[in-house]
């Protein structure tokens, strides 16, 4: 399994700000994936993070709102462009664990933002 | 595409009572399905997972769930609930050889005395 350490934990914006969560990892891992769960909803995919190449993003999300960046195996960063309220939600990073297409992913705690 | 539909956004059981969490899926290929749990204030934890080795699948804290493909579902079943079941439960969907997870709305148990 892996372990996954998301900073900040929690957090309170203003709206129009930027906020960057933090993803560290235990051990190396090829791909990424950064989650949104909004208030009382399921995980939604935002993108695919890979080592060396750009950012997959699903439908509903773009790279301005949502920069991410993955300078390396172990690390990745998703950021949270001008905010609105709509933006609260707990973002989620996860990694996949060993056994390819039949592998789980592991998650982090998650990063909990509110947006006044 | 893949989907599952978790059925019952919150389900109430007594202690000691069987618990039972419904997901169905919708593939085109075979799937691979998952159960995670989700405690307050934390992230997701697999509870268990069906990747076609065996159709019955134990998982941690004494939960299983029976992949029947007849009846595209994927239920999740505990025979005797305890105060710390009381989460959210998350089914999810993987197919076709990707790593994308398709995750269902959720089901919030509550137990209760």
């Amino acid at each position: 399994s892996a372990v996954i350490s998301q900073k900040p934990s929690r957090d309170i914006c203003q709206r129009g700000t930027s906020l960057t969560i933090q993803c560290q990892v235990d051990s190396q891992v090829t791909m990424m994936f950064w989650y949104r769960q909004q208030p009382g909803q399921s995980l939604t995919l935002i993108a695919t993070a890979n080592q060396g190449s750009e950012a997959t993003y699903e439908s509903g999300f773009v790279i301005d709102k949502f920069p991410i960046s993955r300078p390396n195996l172990t690390f990745s960063t998703l950021t949270v462009s001008n905010m609105s309220p709509e933006d609260s939600s707990i973002y989620l990073c996860s990694v996949t664990g060993e056994g390819g297409p039949t592998g789980e992913l592991f998650f982090g705690e998650g990063s909990r933002l509110t947006v006044l | 595409a893949q989907s599952v539909t978790q059925l019952g956004s919150h389900v109430s059981v007594s202690e000691g009572a069987l618990v039972l969490l419904r997901c169905n899926y919708s593939s085109s290929v075979p799937p691979y399905l998952f159960w995670y749990v989700q405690y307050p204030n934390q992230g997701l934890q697999l509870l268990l997972k069906y990747t076609s080795a065996a159709t019955l699948v134990k998982g941690i804290n004494g939960f299983e769930a029976e992949f029947k493909k007849s009846e595209t579902s994927f239920h999740l079943t505990k025979p005797s609930a305890h105060m710390s079941d009381a989460a959210e439960y998350f089914c999810a969907v993987k197919a076709g050889g990707g790593n994308k997870l398709t995750f269902g709305t959720g089901t919030q148990l509550k137990v209760e005395l």
